[in-house]
């Protein structure tokens, strides 16, 4: 069975500091995981995706996030975090042509202090 | 145009009843998801259809009933609402085997 760990449900950081959230998977099958983000009651976007490829994704609103097989990461980075950046964000795991649902990580909480 | 839309945005409804939820996307996808987000944001896989036809039913109890009309629309039917159905319920939907689901923007089901 799939999984996904968040490791912080709470980040704080500065603005202009760099954001790293944290994301573990656990699969039996080649991944592809995926990052979304929710802001404040809204549904959830698409951050960005590895399926496969380049190991180094980039996505919108200038995060990446890097594929690391042997570490089982997947963990969401941007150099310099915006105020509009604090929001919800979900790190999600899925088969490759498999049952195609996602499993998501608990979330973790991005909090942007001026 | 809004590609996947959801209806109504908040329910607010008496333990008994029974409400439904309704979902639509304008992407053609052949893919439908119904997911649940609890009150600590955790969110679940419930139900997947392709093309009209369930694919994915996870452990949800009887009470919830899927019915897909055609492969643009997804309907959540919810029989004897419990105080433990107060979440946020989403529609998501993606192409069949395709690598991204489009969320649409929740409903807030509350159960008084």
């Amino acid at each position: 069975a799939q999984s996904v760990t968040q490791l912080g449900s709470h980040v704080s950081v500065s603005e202009g500091a760099l954001v790293l959230l944290r994301c573990n998977y656990s699969s039996s099958v080649p991944p592809y995981l995926f990052w979304y983000v929710q802001y404040p009651n809204q549904g959830l976007q698409l951050l960005l995706k590895y399926t496969t490829g380049a190991t180094l994704v980039k996505g919108i609103n200038g995060f990446e996030a890097e594929f690391k097989k042997s570490e089982t990461s997947f963990h969401l980075t941007k150099p310099s975090a915006h105020m509009s950046d604090a929001a919800e964000y979900f790190c999600a795991v899925s088969d490759q042509g498999g049952s195609e649902k996602l499993v998501f990580g608990k979330g973790t909480k991005l909090t942007v202090n001026p | 145009d809004t590609a996947v839309s959801q209806t109504p945005k908040y329910l607010v409804t008496q333990m008994g009843n029974d409400k439904s939820i309704k979902c639509e996307q304008n992407l053609g996808h052949d893919t439908m998801y119904w997911y649940k987000q609890d009150s600590k944001k955790f969110l679940k896989i419930m139900f997947s259809y392709n093309n009209k036809e369930l694919i994915i039913n996870e452990t949800v109890p009887n009470r919830f009933s899927p019915k897909s009309p055609d492969k643009a629309h997804l309907n959540l039917h919810i029989n004897s609402l419990e105080l433990g159905d107060s979440a946020v319920y989403f529609c998501a939907s993606s192409p069949w085997r395709g690598n991204e689901q489009f969320f649409g923007p929740g409903t807030r089901l509350t159960v008084l």
